[in-house]
């Protein structure tokens, strides 16, 4: 089993409807992170998060939101989804001396 | 401008070439950095971290360059296999977010 688990893998979902995206650990890890990621721009960091009851915002957080209901679990939610969130996201955690970052499988996200 | 900028290539180099990326950051505070690998719209994986005195994996050697804010990846006997995208990441002091740059293409042919 992977380390870090994203679910669902591939979502077509239309627009105005939200949508869940699920980000489970077991690494043990404090730091969780959400990406996403365009073709030709990079990873780009969403929402971060410390601890439970730390929740940062990234570079691109409008239209997102997040929720670490757990140590192990922290989900991105699309309130109302727009076709421009059409996007590979990707869940990562990371230690508290903020060593590598371990990555999800993505979730491949298709708002028509 | 980027905090972390690289040359999006494509490289194509053929098998058993070297070849070299480099990246330049912007935040002198910039405390950790790494090369990741990502394999067609697969999850990064980490590649090796870079150290201040550089070093080295079997073929790969990894450089940072504080001064100049600037890291390098140097690949030596290129393999089919090392067809991929590589990711220049930084991590800044005290916020622990991972900034990745844009990547790089490197396509190695027969």
């Amino acid at each position: 089993d992977a380390d870090v688990t994203q679910t669902p893998r591939n979502r077509i979902t239309k627009t105005g409807k939200r949508i869940m995206l699920e980000c489970s650990q077991t690494k043990g890890h404090d730091r969780m992170y959400w990406y996403r990621q365009d073709p030709g721009l990079g990873l780009q960091l969403i929402y971060y998060s410390f601890d439970v009851k730390d929740i940062n915002k990234g570079e691109i957080s409008d239209g997102y939101s997040v929720s670490r209901q757990a140590q192990a679990k922290f989900s991105l939610s699309l309130e109302s989804a727009i076709p421009n969130q059409t996007a590979l996201y990707f869940c990562a955690t990371s230690d508290s001396r903020g060593t590598e970052a371990f990555f999800g499988q993505g979730t491949r996200l298709t708002v028509v | 401008r980027k905090e972390v900028e690289q040359d999006p290539g494509p490289f194509n180099v053929p098998e058993g070439a070297t070849v070299a990326f480099n990246c330049t950051y912007s935040n002198s505070a910039s405390q950790s950095f790494f090369w990741y690998r990502q394999d067609c719209r697969k999850e990064p994986k980490l590649l090796m971290s870079v150290y201040s005195s550089g070093n080295e994996d079997g073929r790969f050697t990894a450089q940072l360059n504080r001064a100049s804010q600037y890291i390098s990846l140097l690949i030596r006997d290129s393999k089919l296999s090392d067809s991929a995208t590589y990711l220049c990441v930084v991590r800044s002091s005290g916020t622990y977010k991972y900034i990745f740059g844009t990547g790089t293409r490197l396509k190695v042919l027969a």
